[in-house]
């Protein structure tokens, strides 16, 4: 079964410009979440999208937005690049596996270098 | 608020020696799981385990396992045997509102760098 994937991997940015990252999740997973980890913040939640509607939302400014489509695969998207949204972003999906239980999997994750 | 504490920045083991990685948490929920995941320098996070906070008995998963302590809000990763392979950085994370609930947002501790040693 494939995993998470991510696109791009790699992405080299100027500030001012935006970023559209994507994401598709492991087939019949219908979670999808993003996190941003750099040094000094660490792992923060971004957002989770569940059948197309955001269901959470992190601490970030309205320049981190997200989407999910109906084939449960993601896109997030950062206007207005600042050196500081230089970070590896990871995306993770999930299904429910019974008992309540639900484990996120990650991609491989897309690190992005604002200049 | 929640809040995942991982007090040790880095630690080294020898190869084959068992080893504990520490997590403490925090939260005033009843209902709350419990991850462990791996990240190499490549950057992918890899899961390997979880623990549910009704669940009586500690997880195991191979060579991992955890030692939960409900009333110290403990949740110790041990690997046991460890191997070249396992040297990577680990992280604690938490789920609140578990077993059901409408989220999936993980709070990540800061994470412990593991050197395995020949």
């Amino acid at each position: 079964k494939a995993g998470v994937t991510q696109t791009p991997r790699y992405l080299i940015k100027t500030r001012g410009q935006q970023v559209t990252l994507s994401c598709s999740p492991i087939s019949g997973h219908r979670s999808v979440s993003w996190y941003q980890q750099t040094p000094g913040q660490g792992l923060q939640f971004l957002f989770e999208y569940f059948s197309e509607t955001q269901r959470n939302k992190g601490n970030f400014p309205g320049r981190f937005s997200g989407r999910q489509f109906s084939n449960s695969r993601s896109e997030m998207n950062v206007s207005t690049l600042e050196l500081g949204d230089s970070a590896l972003y990871l995306c993770a999906s999930s299904r429910p596996t019974g008992g309540g239980q639900e484990t996120q999997y990650f991609g491989p994750g897309t690190r992005l270098l604002v200049l | 608020a929640q809040k995942i504490t991982q007090t040790q920045p880095g630690m080294f083991v020898q190869e084959k020696e068992a080893v504990t990685l520490d997590c403490t948490y925090d939260t005033s929920d009843q209902s709350y799981g419990l991850f462990w995941y791996k990240q190499p320098s490549s950057g992918e996070m890899i899961f390997l385990i979880y623990q549910g906070s009704y669940d009586e008995q500690n997880a195991t998963e191979g060579r991992y396992s955890l030692n939960f302590q409900k009333a110290r809000k403990s949740a110790n990763l041990v690997i046991s045997a460890s191997q070249l392979g396992d040297s990577a950085m680990y992280f604690c994370a938490m789920r609140e509102a578990d077993y059901g609930g409408a989220t999936n947002k993980l709070i990540f501790g800061t994470g412990t760098l593991l050197a395995v040693q020949p």
